[in-house]
């Protein structure tokens, strides 16, 4: 079953403390990304990855990494996390310009 | 940059009501892509676009992609309870795999 698996749901932090939020597909897509999303702005794009470390910055990158070293991973980073961090967030992949398939998302709330 | 805008933001219907979204590129897309996010969940696509004038008929809902490929529409004719959530576009950013999105319209059923 095609799959887009990310971790953890919910995960509530502190403020300045280092987190990782991973993403793993089983879909061999070249394409992923993450999205952060917020009540009236929609999907805002953070981070892509066109393939195998090839990274590149969306539309709010600020605060966030991200690496590629496997086709099925991407993992997103928080080095030190802020309150207006706290977001819901979806890693997606495609191939080519189409159908995107979205992770179940994680809540993340910084306190 | 590229920007898809999509209105309404919300849009309140009793059940049994129509509902329309709409969708306005400012560039010409390739394709167009329709998504719906169902409260708590992630986003799951329902259809892809390409020809220009294209209609698309999935039971109770319409899409039509305009003649000049930089418009479209969903369309739900007499509302369910289980079209509640929030109705997505995107389509493909002109330098790659990029989906641009609008912001999305949510579908609130009045009790």
């Amino acid at each position: 079953e095609a799959q887009v698996t990310q971790n953890p749901r919910y995960l509530i932090t502190v403020t300045g403390k280092k987190l990782t939020v991973t993403c793993s597909q089983n879909m061999n897509h070249e394409y992923m990304s993450w999205y952060r999303q917020d009540p009236g702005l929609g999907l805002r794009q953070i981070y892509y990855s066109m393939n195998v470390e090839v990274t590149d910055k969306g539309d709010v990158p600020e605060g966030y990494k991200v690496s590629r070293k496997e086709k099925r991973n991407f993992p997103l980073i928080l080095e030190s996390p802020s309150p207006n961090q706290t977001s819901l967030y979806f890693c997606a992949t495609q191939t080519g310009g189409t159908e995107a398939f979205f992770g179940q998302g994680t809540r993340l709330t910084v306190v | 940059g590229q920007q898809v805008m999509q209105i309404p933001q919300y849009q309140h219907v009793q059940e049994g009501e129509d509902f329309t979204t709409y969708c306005n590129s400012s560039t010409t897309l390739s394709n167009i892509q329709w998504y719906k996010q169902r409260p708590g969940g992630h986003p799951v696509f329902l259809i892809q676009l390409v020809k220009s004038g294209e209609v698309k008929k999935q039971k109770r809902l319409t899409f039509q992609f305009g003649e000049a490929k930089k418009n479209s529409s969903l369309h739900i004719t007499a509302t369910q309870t289980t079209d509640v959530g929030t109705y997505f576009c995107a389509g493909p950013a002109d330098s790659n795999y990029q989906l641009i999105w609008g912001a999305g319209t949510k579908l609130i059923i009045k009790p």
